[in-house]
């Protein structure tokens, strides 16, 4: 199996409501860890990373927590929009250039 | 003003023919990449070059070869295509952590 995955294929949210995507990684020596954000017949694009040395890591409208205890990551969008209808990737690396990407959540914001 | 472009965006060929991809980044990135993306979304890296130089090859079979002929440039060359190839194939540039993906080619095998 993959050392990162995610624990639920599908998140429908209301417009509006927060969001909250999840993802376990098995490998303790990853150093750092990246959210993607893929839309319908696009490339994957980058939302946001975070280091091993930290916990919590926000952007706009998106915080990314690690808990490396659990070994825990997930990705929390404020105030999720239409525009955040996409797959959402969780990606670790060990060296900054091999990522290892998990299987994906797909996210429908109802209306 | 394009960062990652690939060319061509849809690829639909006959078992058996070899086909290639071409990879262009203008972001001035030192380091590119090519990912395959099977029908349940799931991303995997295939190679990396820095430089022009291979840096990551995975298990990948060996009807795949890529080309780098300068900085800028990842081509994919794949020989003798199965239909286990289908998939949407993304190149992709990085800076240090950073990746920026290209649009995919999807690629279909008849």
């Amino acid at each position: 199996g993959e050392s990162v995955g995610l624990h639920l294929p599908t998140l429908s949210v209301q417009e509006g409501d927060n969001s909250i995507i999840n993802c376990a990684y098995s490998n303790s020596a990853s150093d750092y860890f990246i959210w993607y954000k893929q839309e319908s017949g696009k490339g994957p694009q980058f939302i946001i990373d975070i280091r091993s040395n930290m916990d919590k890591r926000q952007g706009q409208r998106v915080t990314v927590l690690l808990n490396k205890t659990v070994k825990h990551l997930s990705l929390q969008i404020a105030a999720t929009q239409p525009g955040d209808s996409a797959v959402y990737f969780c990606a670790e690396t060990l060296n900054d250039y091999k990522l290892s990407f998990g299987a994906g959540t797909t996210v429908t914001v109802r209306a | 003003d394009t960062a990652v472009s690939q060319t061509p965006k849809y690829l639909v060929t006959q078992m058996g023919n070899d086909k290639s991809i071409k990879c262009e980044q203008n972001l001035g990135h030192d380091t590119m990449y090519w990912y395959k993306q099977d029908s349940k979304k799931f991303l995997k890296i295939m190679f990396s070059y820095n430089n022009k130089e291979l840096i990551i090859n995975e298990t990948v079979p060996n009807r795949f070869s890529p080309k780098s002929p300068d900085k800028a440039h990842l081509n994919l060359h794949i020989n003798s295509l199965e239909l286990g190839d289908s998939a949407v194939y993304f190149c992709a540039s990085s800076i240090r952590n950073e990746q920026f993906f290209g649009p995919g080619t999807r690629l279909t095998v008849l």
